[in-house]
């Protein structure tokens, strides 16, 4: 059974990078018809896709956060992380990690199974 | 593409059958999941490809719609499906954009 789950500080503090891990166990991350990917929750609030990764390092990222987004991939630890610039109060929230599946478009698509996800607060 | 769901709440009661839209800003085909989440967990994924059970998921759950108009049928609503239910449009990457949820609350 695939699982995944999510690592990294809960507190960062403003103009700092975030950090994250997303290690996957009970399968391979190697594979050629799934991507992974990170979805954040603001408190209260909903979903917001980060952004997504295929184990050979082609990634897709919301435009709205191109530009502090980093994702990459570890094959080797069977691992993905997410590095986030500048943070801000805005970037408080849940932080999830999900296995997408390539859809017919061979586009990342649906994300099952989820992690747990982590708690990030931004604060000095 | 921007994903309107309605309601943003509603109240049931338990064996009500209930129903949930999303509508697309454009034309997404059936490129549209939903998925479940409760207070303090992740969400799960319910539906995929607009009609598509996923694997566990209740039979009572069911998908349907395609282009711009979609929905999700609970028929016989039991006390663990009160939760937040969100839609997702995965169409037009990037970006992967999900509905505003829609809080499914004891009546």
């Amino acid at each position: 059974q695939l699982q995944l789950q999510e690592s990294g500080p809960g507190l960062v503090k403003p103009s700092e990078t975030l950090s994250l891990t997303c290690t996957v166990s009970g399968g391979s991350i190697s594979s050629n018809t799934h991507y992974w990917g990170w979805i954040r929750q603001s408190p209260g609030k909903g979903l917001e896709w980060i952004g997504t990764i295929y184990y050979n390092g082609y990634t897709y990222h919301n435009p709205s956060l191109k530009s502090r987004l980093t994702i990459s991939v570890d094959t080797s630890r069977n691992q993905f992380s997410l590095q986030l610039s500048s943070m801000t109060a805005a970037d408080t929230g849940i932080y999830f990690c999900a296995r997408q599946t390539e859809n017919l478009r061979v586009f990342p698509d649906w994300m099952d199974p989820w992690g747990p996800g982590t708690l990030v607060t931004v604060s000095s | 593409i921007q994903m309107t769901q309605s309601p943003s709440s509603l109240s049931a009661s338990v064996g009500d059958r209930v129903t949930i839209t999303c509508r697309a800003s454009q034309s997404i085909s059936t490129y549209l999941n939903w998925y479940q989440q409760k207070p303090g967990k992740a969400p799960q994924l319910l539906i995929y490809s607009a009609s598509s059970l996923q694997s566990g998921v209740p039979s009572r759950f069911s998908g349907s719609g395609s282009g711009t108009d979609f929905s999700l049928t609970i028929s016989g609503l039991q006390p663990e499906d009160f939760a937040t239910y969100y839609c997702q449009q995965s169409y037009s990457t990037p970006p992967l954009t999900f509905g505003g949820g829609t809080k499914v609350e004891i009546k």
